[in-house]
C-alpha cells in the first residue's frame, strides 16, 4: 500500500530555534499534502494544505510566517517551525493524497507523526 | 461539511467482535464514509471506506444503513493491538474539507480487555 514517511519521529529543541519536519510519499506522487497538529487528548487539527509548486494555504489562526511549508516536488513537503516556543510543542502529522479524480474514493495516507518538544 | 457523531469510548473483550457506530444524518449523496484509526503516538491509519454497499477488507467490515445516515465499523475479532481511537469521517468527491482534507472529530476510543 501507499506509504508516507515522516522524519524525524521525535525532536527536542530549545526555545527560539527552528525545526524542519519532512514528509515524503515513498511510492506514489502526492499533488497535495496536508499538515495537521494534535495536542494531547485532542483530535487532529488541520494547519495547512500544500500543493506541489504553489504556495501553501493556511487555516485560520495558523501563522504562515511561523510555520513555513515547502512542497517543492511531488514526493516531498517540509514544515519548518521557526523560532519555536514551548507552546509549539505538539504532535505534527502529515498526510498525502495521490493523483486521482474522485478524491472521495481515495484514502488519505498519513505519516507516523513528529513529536516536537520545545524546552 | 457534513458531521459525524460517535460514542466517546467503547470497551471490548479480546477475540470478541466489536461494532463501532457512527451517525451521519446530514450525509450528502457524494459523501463517502471513511474510517481511520489512530494508535497511541502514531499517525492515523486508513481502515476502510464505502459509499452505499457494505464493504469488507482484511482489517474490518463496514456496514452502511440503507438510508446512509449511519454506519458501523465491525472488527470481527478484537485483539489488543486494535486498541485505538477510531474516526468516522465523511469524504466527498470534492474531498471533505474545503481543500480536500479530512476533518477529524473526536472519534471513539476503543479499549480491548484481555
Amino acid at each position: 500500500g501507499a506509504v508516507v514517511s515522516q522524519h524525524p519521529s521525535r525532536v527536542i529543541c530549545k526555545s527560539g530555534t527552528s525545526v524542519k519536519i519532512e514528509c515524503r510519499s515513498l511510492d506514489f506522487q502526492a499533488t497535495t499534502m496536508f499538515w495537521y497538529r494534535q495536542f494531547p487528548k485532542q483530535s487532529l487539527m488541520l494547519m495547512a494544505t500544500s500543493n506541489e509548486g504553489s504556495k501553501a494555504t493556511y487555516e485560520q489562526g495558523v501563522e504562515k510566517d511561523k510555520f513555513l511549508i515547502n512542497h517543492a516536488s511531488l514526493t516531498l513537503s517540509t514544515l519548518t517551525v521557526t523560532s519555536a516556543h514551548p507552546e509549539d510543542s505538539s504532535f505534527y502529522i502529515c498526510s498525502a493524497r495521490g493523483v486521482r479524480v474522485d478524491r472521495g474514493n481515495s484514502p488519505l495516507h498519513f505519516g507516523n507523526g513528529t513529536r516536537l518538544t520545545v524546552t | 461539511d457534513a458531521k459525524t457523531t460517535q460514542p466517546n469510548s467503547m470497551e471490548s473483550n479480546e477475540e470478541e467482535p466489536v461494532h463501532l457506530p457512527c451517525n451521519h444524518s446530514t450525509i450528502s449523496g457524494t459523501d463517502y464514509i471513511h474510517w481511520y484509526r489512530q494508535l497511541p503516538s502514531q499517525g492515523p491509519e486508513y481502515v476502510i471506506h464505502g459509499l452505499t454497499s457494505n464493504v469488507n477488507n482484511r482489517m474490518a467490515s463496514l456496514a452502511i444503513a440503507e438510508d446512509r445516515k449511519s454506519s458501523t465499523l465491525i472488527l470481527h475479532r478484537a485483539t489488543l493491538r486494535d486498541a485505538a481511537v477510531y474516526y468516522c469521517i465523511l469524504n466527498s468527491r470534492g474531498g471533505g474539507g474545503s481543500q480536500g482534507n479530512l476533518i477529524f472529530g473526536k472519534g471513539t476510543k476503543l479499549s480491548v480487555k484481555p
